[in-house]
């Protein structure tokens, strides 16, 4: 069973401020890894899906790295916005189902 | 392109009944993968399907089975509900099987058992 930490679990910002997260996960037989944003009343939103090591993604103010041999992704967010505010989870895989961690939620404060 | 769609949203159930919960995925998508969360856990894999058949499941007890037909859509039942089973249970569909696929999810189907 993959063991998946998320750090920190929650997060308070001020609006315009840039955070990061956390994600690590067991490094052996890494197949790839899945970054989520979910919004309250909303599903589950994929922001990357990353494979390499070394990998970085952007995807507007959202950012992740990915390093496969220390097992650990960083997801950035730069200049938060209010609209930001969300549980960000992640999930590897190997060649089995997602496995998600518990998220970390972020609550960005105008 | 529709999304995932999930049926019923909500549903209310006492403790012994069983319930079906229907998930259509993306038009093309032949995964389904479904998910439970409850208060204080993470999203937990119930199984997945792939082409009608089951290719993984998680750790939950023999109560909760689940189908594809061969349309891809998918349903999961659960039996003789307990009232720990009361959670959001999710949907997902992806191209392909899990792993470097996004999986794209439905809204979820709340339930709660009394």
């Amino acid at each position: 069973i993959l063991n998946v930490e998320q750090s920190p679990q929650s997060l308070h910002v001020q609006e315009g401020d840039s955070t990061n997260f956390t994600c690590s996960f067991p490094s052996s037989n890494f197949y790839a890894l899945h970054w989520y944003r979910w919004e309250t009343a909303k599903s589950p939103e994929a922001l990357f899906v990353m494979t390499l090591n070394g990998d970085e993604k952007k995807k507007g103010r959202i950012s992740a790295t990915l390093n496969t041999k220390e097992g650990y992704s960083y997801l950035y967010i730069k200049g938060s916005q209010p609209e930001d505010s969300a549980t960000y989870l992640c999930a590897p895989a190997r060649n089995t189902p997602l496995v998600f961690g518990k998220g970390t939620r972020l609550s960005v404060i105008a | 392109k529709a999304g995932v769609t999930q049926t019923p949203r909500y549903l209310i159930k006492t403790r012994g009944q069983q319930v079906t919960l229907s998930c259509s995925p993306i038009s093309g998508h032949r995964s389904v993968s479904w998910y439970q969360q409850t208060p204080g856990q993470g999203l937990q894999f119930l199984f997945e399907y792939f082409s009608e058949t089951q290719r993984n499941k998680g750790n939950f007890p023999g109560r909760f089975s689940g189908r594809q037909f061969s349309n891809s859509r998918s349903e999961m039942n659960v039996s003789t509900l307990e009232l720990g089973d009361s959670a959001l249970y999710l949907c997902a569909s992806s191209l392909g099987g899990t792993g470097s696929f996004e999986q794209f999810f439905g809204p979820g189907t709340r339930l709660t058992v009394l």
